[in-house]
């Protein structure tokens, strides 16, 4: 299954701020997945990415706040833009493989807005 | 509508006792993926098992089984001989159209 490097593994960052967020691929994917996990909660997705097309953003999430590059198969960044403490979040991204239906998933991002 | 129910928010058992954490599922399609996922406090997710609609031979790995009933809709994972180890949280998911449908999530504390 596929690897992937997902940088970096925490931050702390202060309000107004924006964080980049980025994971490596060890091999080509067509669909990148990128989730959100407020503390206590379960998963939720914000957008899928593509390569080659802009991402899809689900009901809640804009492209402003949250702003996605795929520029090829094996790379992926999101944004948090003009963070508050509610962005305090881990921030995950995930691959699907190919036709087994497998999700491979980074290691996540411990992100605290101050 | 997809949905998943993990309605156990937490449990809670002494090391070396069995315990199993329930998954309900609700879905129209006849083709669809189901897995668990274990997040330990570090943060990342644990791939732990896939099972496709039409294989509902239960599983066993080690100390881990699953139950897989489509008639109740269930996809059930049992911990035999709990370890301080298990202590996690565990997430059942139901893959659909590509994207993945999660369960909220049951807490899993194992006591020494």
């Amino acid at each position: 299954s596929a690897v992937i490097s997902q940088k970096p593994s925490r931050d702390i960052c202060q309000r107004g701020t924006s964080l980049t967020i980025q994971c490596q691929v060890d091999s080509q994917v067509t669909m990148m997945f990128w989730y959100r996990q407020q503390p206590g909660q379960s998963l939720t997705l914000i957008a899928t990415a593509n390569q080659g097309s802009e991402a899809t953003y689900e009901s809640g999430f804009v492209i402003d706040k949250f702003p996605i590059s795929r520029p090829n198969l094996t790379f992926s960044t999101l944004t948090v833009s003009n963070m508050s403490p509610e962005d305090s979040s881990i921030y995950l991204c995930s691959v699907r493989e190919g036709n087994n239906y497998g999700y491979t998933f980074g290691s996540g991002t411990r992100l605290t807005v101050v | 509508a997809q949905k998943v129910t993990q309605a156990q928010t937490e449990i809670s058992v002494v090391e070396k006792e069995d315990v199993t954490l329930d998954c309900v599922y609700e879905t129209r399609d006849t083709t669809y993926y189901l897995f668990w996922y274990k997040q330990p406090p570090s943060g990342e997710l644990v791939f732990l098992i896939r099972r496709n609609s039409f294989d509902e031979q239960n599983e066993i790995s080690g100390r881990y089984s699953w139950n897989f009933q489509k008639s109740t809709s269930s996809f059930n994972f049992t911990i035999t001989a709990s370890q301080v180890v298990d202590s996690a949280v565990y997430f059942c998911a139901l893959s659909s159209n590509y994207q993945l449908i999660w369960g909220a999530g049951t807490k899993l504390i194992i006591k020494p």
